[in-house]
């Protein structure tokens, strides 16, 4: 079993330059998030989506927008990147109420 | 809406010590509780969850915790260190089984010291 992959692993963007982060989940699960870490903030929510083809904001989605077209697949898009979103972004996956979140292995991403 | 504060940012053991890292939450309907644990370089894992099931919950690697919802807290708990729980854990809230989404509080990084 994959569970979450997260794809690239590792970017680094020069300021202005745009990409687009993917996560694909073979759980089946309705609900996606993605999510960006950085030191002594724990996780931030940054888009979430609970079925296909439906996203929402979370606590910080200025800067990014993500699109759900499949199930499977979450895209997390940074238009025009900037240095304060140097970060770690992890993409989950959840199931039916009361299930955890799956967690996939994190894009460590460099903005310059 | 639901939030999480864990105490101390760093907690240093000796290994066959106790460890405990400390979890207070707060939420304004029954809450869905979590311990996760982030190894360097990885993602988070599931160390146990409580889901208004028994109050005292076992996860994995030896580690468990205790609801208890007079003091709002979901206290992690192991009764001796390893080595190999050196690591990142992070507490986290849902209200419930309606709401899908996860606060995390800040996390505490565990040494263990030989």
């Amino acid at each position: 079993n994959a569970g979450v992959t997260q794809t690239p692993k590792f970017r680094v963007l020069k300021t202005g330059q745009s990409m687009t982060l993917l996560c694909a989940q073979d759980m089946n699960h309705e609900y996606m998030y993605w999510y960006r870490q950085d030191p002594g903030m724990g996780l931030r929510l940054i888009h979430y989506s609970v079925g296909e083809g439906t996203t929402a904001k979370g606590e910080v989605p200025d800067g990014y927008n993500v699109s759900r077209l499949k199930k499977q697949n979450f895209l997390l898009g940074l238009e025009s990147a900037a240095p304060s979103q140097t970060s770690v972004y992890f993409c989950a996956s959840r199931g039916t109420p009361g299930q955890p979140q799956h967690f996939g292995d994190g894009t460590r991403l460099s903005i310059l | 809406a639901q939030s999480v504060t864990q105490l101390g940012s760093h907690v240093s053991v000796s290994e066959g010590a106790l460890v405990l890292l400390r979890c207070n939450y707060s939420s304004s309907v029954p809450p869905y509780l979590f311990w996760y644990v982030q190894y360097p370089n990885q993602g988070l894992q599931l160390l146990l969850k409580y889901t208004s099931a028994a109050t005292l919950v076992k996860g994995i690697n030896g580690f468990e915790a205790e609801f208890k919802k007079s003091e709002t807290s979901f206290h992690l708990t192991k009764p001796s260190a390893h080595m190999s729980d050196a690591a990142e854990y992070f507490c986290a809230v849902s209200g419930g089984s309606n709401d899908y989404k996860l606060s995390f509080g800040a996390g505490t990084t565990v040494t263990v010291r030989a």
